[in-house]
This record gives C-alpha cells, structure tokens and sequence, in this order.
C-alpha cells in the first residue's frame, strides 16, 4: 500500500530554510486525482494547513505562510518537498507529509506520513 | 471557523460518545472526521459529513449537514480513546479528547 515518509533536519536555526522531504513507496505521486501536501501541528495544539501540490504541479498554499513557502514534486524521485524561509521559533512544529483527495468539493485527508518534529533555535 | 465540543469527554468502555462540531457558516456536507492518537499522526475517520473512509469501523459514524455536525462512537472500544478533530478546506476544529 502507499505509505509516506519525511525527511530531513530536526533542528533548524532562527532565519534559516526549513526543508523536508517526503519519500512516496508503493505508489506513483504522477497518477493523477491526489493532492500532495503538509500540515503541521505545534505542541499540544490542533492542526494547521500548510499546502499542497497537484501532480500537473499547481500548488496552494496556506495565505499565513505563501510569502515564505515553497512546495515541489521531484517525479524522478517519486517524493515531494517542502521549503519554508525564514523560520522563527513559531515554526516550532511536527511537520506531516501527506496526500489528500478531492470530494464534492472539499479536500480530505487520507494518507498521513508518521510526522517528523522540526525545532527552530540557535 | 469550526469550533468543537466538548473540549474532554470522559468516558469509559462500551459507553457511547456523541462529539459535536459546529461550523461557522454553512458548509452543506464537506466535513471530514479525524482520529489521533497519542504520539501518531491523524487518521481519517470519516468524509462528506457520513461517509466511513477505507478500514473505518461501523461504530464510528458522521452525521449532520450545513452548520452543525456529529460524530458518533456507538460503543468504545480501548483503543478509540483518542483526540478527534473535524475539517473543512484548509480549517481543522480545536479537537475533543475522549479520556477514559
């Protein structure tokens, strides 16, 4: 079955770039009808919406976070990734790859990477 | 804006749980239902306000359509002490915990 992984560093300094990457395994990310993406959660809190990309490459992005975020699929590869510029300790968060798919107009989510933590501190 | 309740639901096995989300304008049926587990990521529960995702037990069930909105535990079992959340777009409500 499709499974997800994220990648990359735990811990990142104040104005750096947050960068990760998720590994799709099991699946193809080019089949159309999915959307690939992240959400992120800050300690004990709820669930925030990051953004998404689509396999013809349209992206969206959360309005908070657009002037700062870049998210792209790497076909070849078979993984999509998520760059975010100039991190604050806000940006403290376990960070979710995941795909979601598209139902009478709403988007659900239902493949989860098991998330990976990204503290931002000098 | 969807706005959970309650916050806790204490409750214990076999017992019925009835967690509530309200949204603040009319979404008709585009609400999903997420479970979450201590230390794990989300799991879908259900889509379209009542429709069981993939693997989903018949004890979890949605209902509800343009504002108000529930989702249903028939009888617990251990493992669905959990944290729900529901969804709509980009929203993610502030969560319930049901505690034993």
């Amino acid at each position: 079955q499709v499974q997800l992984q994220e990648s990359g560093p735990g811990l990142v300094k104040p104005s750096q770039t947050l960068s990760l990457t998720c590994t799709v395994s099991g699946g193809s990310i080019s089949r159309g009808g999915y959307y690939w993406g992240w959400i992120r959660q800050h300690p004990g809190e709820t669930l925030e919406w990051i953004g998404y990309i689509y396999y013809s490459g349209s992206t969206y992005y959360s309005p908070s976070l657009k002037s700062r975020l870049t998210i792209s699929l790497v076909m070849s590869e078979n993984h999509f990734s998520l760059k975010l510029t100039s991190v604050t300790a806000a940006d403290t968060a376990i960070y979710y790859c995941t795909r979601a798919f598209l139902y009478g107009g709403n988007y659900y989510f239902d493949l989860w990477g098991q998330g990976t933590l990204v503290t931002v501190s000098s | 804006v969807l706005t959970q309740s309650p916050a806790t639901l204490s409750l214990s096995p076999g017992e019925r749980a009835t967690l509530s989300c309200r949204a603040s304008q009319n979404v008709n049926s585009l609400l999903g239902w997420y479970q979450q587990k201590r230390g794990r990521a989300p799991r879908l529960l259900i889509y379209d306000a009542s429709k069981r995702a993939t693997g989903i037990p018949a004890r979890f069930s949605g209902s509800g359509s343009g504002t108000d909105f529930t989702l249903t535990i028939s009888s617990l079992e251990p493992e669905d002490f959990a944290v729900y959340y529901c969804q709509q777009g980009a929203a993610f409500g502030g969560g319930t915990k049901v505690e034993i």
